[in-house]
């Protein structure tokens, strides 16, 4: 069994300022893991994934996140944010045998001037 | 190329009735998921299909829900005798199939289900 938490469910930020959204997993198995982002009135997109190698893996947009085995963490990461980034964002883990995903509660980034 | 899309986007039905979510996923993609959000929660995964067979099910939580996959492509969730705890938003996703396990899943823009 797995289980994902995001230990905060709103971070407000102002623009510009750094922001940390924090994941902690728990599991059994070797996993996969994945940062999901939903804007407002739209789907969920894939931001960025961890699956083997380097720990350290980054978005297009500026995001990044580091796999720490130790202490079973994926905390994403943005040294300044937009008024864009605004958005729920979702962690999530995957068994390497398995085909879905477990997502934690999502955690609210709101972003304001 | 298109994405996942999902018909309806919104969907209200009173308790008791039977409803139908439609799903079409991204052309050339096998896997086929479908999950749950409800409200300030994150998804809940309820069944995967690899081509026209459920690979896991055990998500599903009762016998109410069903979903099929004839022809390995288009899928529709069934939810029979609703009620009103079944109200939330229901995802699709696809990927490619694969024997690594790293397939990205993508999403679809979810159909939205209240019960009154």
């Amino acid at each position: 069994a797995q289980s994902v938490t995001q230990l905060d469910s709103q971070v407000p930020v102002f623009e510009e300022a750094p922001v940390e959204l924090r994941c902690n997993y728990s599991s059994s198995v070797s996993v996969y893991l994945f940062w999901y982002v939903q804007y407002p009135n739209q789907g969920l997109q894939l931001l960025l994934k961890y699956l083997s190698g380097s720990t350290l893996v980054k978005s297009i947009n500026g995001f990044e996140a580091e796999f720490n085995k130790s202490q079973t963490s994926f905390h994403l990461r943005k040294p300044s944010v937009h008024i864009s980034d605004t958005a729920e964002y979702f962690c999530a883990v995957k068994s390497r045998v398995g085909g879905k995903l477990q997502f934690g509660a999502g955690t609210q980034v709101v972003v304001t001037p | 190329g298109a994405g996942v899309s999902q018909t309806p986007s919104n969907k209200v039905t009173e308790k008791g009735k039977y409803v139908e979510l439609r799903c079409d996923p991204i052309s050339g993609h096998t896997a086929l998921y479908w999950y749950r959000q409800s409200l300030g929660q994150g998804p809940e995964f309820l069944i995967y299909f690899q081509g026209t067979g459920a690979a896991d099910d055990s998500g599903l939580p009762n016998d109410r829900f069903f979903a099929v996959r004839p022809e390995g492509s288009v899928s529709t969730l069934k939810i029979q005798r609703t009620e009103r705890g079944d109200s939330a938003v229901y995802l699709c996703a696809s990927s490619l199939i694969g024997t690594s396990g790293q397939e990205t899943q993508y999403f679809g823009p979810g159909t939205r289900l209240l019960v009154l």
